[in-house]
């Protein structure tokens, strides 16, 4: 069946370092969803996206769709404290539901 | 605009018990989603309602698991009887329509410890 993995599956990083998770489909995707889990929390929708190639920008995260639709990445520039959390990508699985991939967890050292 | 609410919030109970949970989605929002987060992995989608008609249910064990939407408003989940590796949290989320590239927007959850 369809499969979605995320790489790495931790990451630790010093305060002001740049991050970034890729998210890897075995099919090709209609669009993707990005969602942001905060320790002990449930996933916040962050994104999505729709275009080959398309680049979207929110203050320091930059999320990429891959030019062949079957990858994407999220980007965050200088790590606060404040981007603890889980974060997935979801894609389309058949008309109706998403398929959630294994999540990348980030802690950022102060 | 209220969020999606459920409860409880926690639950303990024993294996091979019973349990349900409760969601209320936001006003207005058709499609229902139940989901099981297991720890350290992402959310699996168990059932899917459009109203209070079953789109998806693939993933859902249902010798065990049940779950309705009887007025196409809020949702209950049962699982009878428990296991151990039934213990996650069990998110339930809504979206304004069903289909691809609608936003999902989830409750806090119900984390459930099977004992």
């Amino acid at each position: 069946g369809q499969q979605v993995m995320q790489i790495p599956q931790y990451q630790h990083v010093q305060e002001g370092e740049d991050f970034t998770t890729y998210c890897n489909s075995s099919t090709t995707l209609s669009n993707i969803q990005w969602y942001k889990q905060r320790p002990g929390g449930h996933p916040v929708f962050l994104i999505q996206l729709v275009k080959s190639g398309e680049v979207k920008k929110q203050k320091r995260l930059t999320f990429q769709f891959g030019e062949a639709k079957k990858n994407s990445s999220l980007h965050i520039t200088a790590t606060q404290t404040t981007d603890v959390g889980t974060y997935f990508c979801a894609g389309p699985s058949g008309t109706y539901k998403y398929i959630f991939g294994t999540g990348t967890r980030l802690k950022v050292l102060a | 605009e209220a969020g999606v609410a459920q409860s409880p919030r926690y639950k303990i109970i024993e294996k091979r018990q019973s349990v349900a949970f409760w969601c209320n989605p936001i006003s207005g929002h058709a499609t229902l989603y139940w989901y099981q987060q297991i720890l350290g992995q992402g959310p699996k989608l168990l059932i899917q309602f459009q109203n209070n008609g079953v789109v998806d249910d693939s993933q859902l064990p249902k010798d065990r698991f049940s779950a309705e939407r009887l007025k196409g408003v809020d949702s209950t989940l049962k699982i009878q009887p428990a296991k151990l590796e039934d213990s996650a949290v069990y998110l339930c989320a809504s979206s304004l329509v069903p289909g691809s590239g609608e936003t999902q927007y989830f409750g806090p959850g119900t984390r459930l410890l099977v004992l």
